[in-house]
């Protein structure tokens, strides 16, 4: 599995975009980068998802360029309950086995007033 | 229904007791998981069932024993644990592939908070 490298921590002011880049430098052919969530003591929650290019869904984006060696999860106007770890992943399709999630160290962010 | 409902939410056990923690999903999933989170640090994987079968171990030591009894649950049956094995136990589930090869989200429970004592 890819290891991915991101800032250990950011602070942002409500209402900012927030953009957090991971690097995977050795990301294979066949993974995808997904980016998780996770509040103090519950569960991660997922963000999105992708392969290649840019991916939009109603919380978020991920930008990915040509060469998939890094992604960026943008967070447009943030608010305080956006305050979160925020995890990227990379891996393959676990056929039979199942997906193997394997989380980095994630990046907490620290939304302000 | 798209939640994983992990019970209990809190357990404090003793080094010597037997105990088990239990995660459900009625989505159709036919992954789960088992991952476990100190605090401040990220959730590790233990293990990953798929089709019911035990398919990925990490290494995990044998007083942790999972079971999958069926599509929808996942047991996490514990024995004689110590206390650096107090954490965040977390379930999680992913779908089903479909047609081509594809990497899944996975859905994930809000955890058991363990204490060994």
């Amino acid at each position: 599995l890819a290891k991915t490298t991101q800032p250990i921590s950011m602070d942002s002011y409500e209402g900012q975009e927030v953009n957090i880049t991971c690097s995977h430098n050795n990301i294979a052919t066949n993974d995808y980068i997904t980016w998780y969530q996770q509040f103090p003591s519950q569960g991660p929650r997922f963000i999105i998802q992708g392969y290649k290019t840019k991916v939009t869904n109603e919380v978020a984006s991920l930008f990915i360029p040509a060469d998939r060696k890094s992604s960026t999860l943008s967070l447009p106007r943030v608010s305080l309950s956006d305050t979160a770890v925020y995890y990227c992943l990379v891996g393959g399709p676990g056929g039979r086995r199942g997906f193997k999630t394997i989380f980095g160290a994630g990046t907490r962010l620290f939304v302000k007033a | 229904d798209t939640e994983v409902t992990q019970t209990p939410k809190h357990l404090v056990m003793g080094m010597t007791n037997k105990k088990s923690l239990k995660c459900e999903q009625h989505m159709g999933h036919r992954a789960m998981y088992w991952y476990k989170q100190k605090a401040k640090k990220p959730p590790e994987l233990m293990f990953v069932y798929s089709y019911e079968k035990l398919s990925i171990n990490e290494s995990v030591p044998s007083r942790f024993s999972p079971e999958c009894p069926n599509s929808s649950l996942l047991n996490l049956h514990l024995h004689a644990l110590q206390p650096e094995d107090s954490a965040l136990y977390l379930c999680a589930s992913s779908p089903p592939l479909r047609g081509r090869l594809m990497n899944t989200e996975a859905f994930f429970g809000q955890g058991t908070r363990l204490t060994v004592v």
